[in-house]
């Protein structure tokens, strides 16, 4: 079954303790994306990459990392976060850019 | 980045009832995308529309791109409860832009 995995679903944490978010995926695509989704917002994209070891910003990439060492794989990493990074997190994969975008089940971040 | 605005932001339909949303750019865009989005999961495709003044229909539901390619509609006839959903369009490229939703329930 085609599937983009997250880890954890939910996640608390306290300002500035370093914290990553996993992503998986198990269709061999090229792209994934991380996306967060605030209320009144959208989705908002934060870092996206087009294949093993290019990754590129999005829209909002302040305060985010990413690594793309290999295909199925695609971590955010928040070395320091703060609490105006609270939020609901997607990891999105797609085999190219004019193809379907596979969306993980979402991890929900809280930064106290 | 181009912007997509989506109305209205939220509706609340009884069970049987036809409604419709909009998704609304001055920007062209080359495709849009509707997702459906369930509370606790991401969003799940709907449907792609390409071409200016495409229609599409998927069951109940109804997309129509516009002939400029700068804005889309989502029809839905005869809601079921079923459809309560988050309901979002999407265009662009490398970085999508994503409208902010339409927040539908639909009540038996």
């Amino acid at each position: 079954e085609a599937q983009v995995t997250q880890n954890p679903r939910y996640l608390i944490t306290v300002t500035g303790k370093k914290l990553t978010v996993t992503c998986s995926q198990n269709m061999n695509h090229e792209y994934m994306s991380w996306y967060r989704q605030d209320p009144g917002l959208g989705l908002r994209q934060i870092y996206y990459s087009m294949n093993v070891e290019v990754t590129d910003k999005g829209d909002v990439p302040e305060g985010y990392k990413v690594s793309r060492k290999e295909k199925r794989n695609f971590p955010l990493i928040l070395e320091s976060p703060s609490p105006n990074q609270t939020s609901l997190y997607f990891c999105a994969s797609r085999r190219d850019r004019k193809n379907i975008q596979y969306f993980g089940a979402g991890t929900r971040l809280s930064v106290l | 980045t181009q912007l997509l605005e989506q109305s209205p932001q939220f509706l609340s339909i009884q069970e049987g009832e036809n409604l419709t949303v909009y998704c609304n750019s001055s920007s062209v865009f080359s495709s849009l995308q509707w997702y459906r989005q369930e509370p606790g999961e991401g969003p799940v495709l709907l449907v792609t529309v390409v071409t200016g003044g495409e229609v599409k229909k998927l069951k109940r539901l109804t997309f129509q791109f516009g002939d400029a390619r700068k804005d889309s509609s989502l029809h839905i006839t005869a809601a079921q409860p079923g459809d309560t959903g988050l309901y979002l369009c999407a265009g662009g490229g490398y970085i999508p832009t994503f409208g902010r939703g339409t927040s539908l329930i639909v009540h038996p």
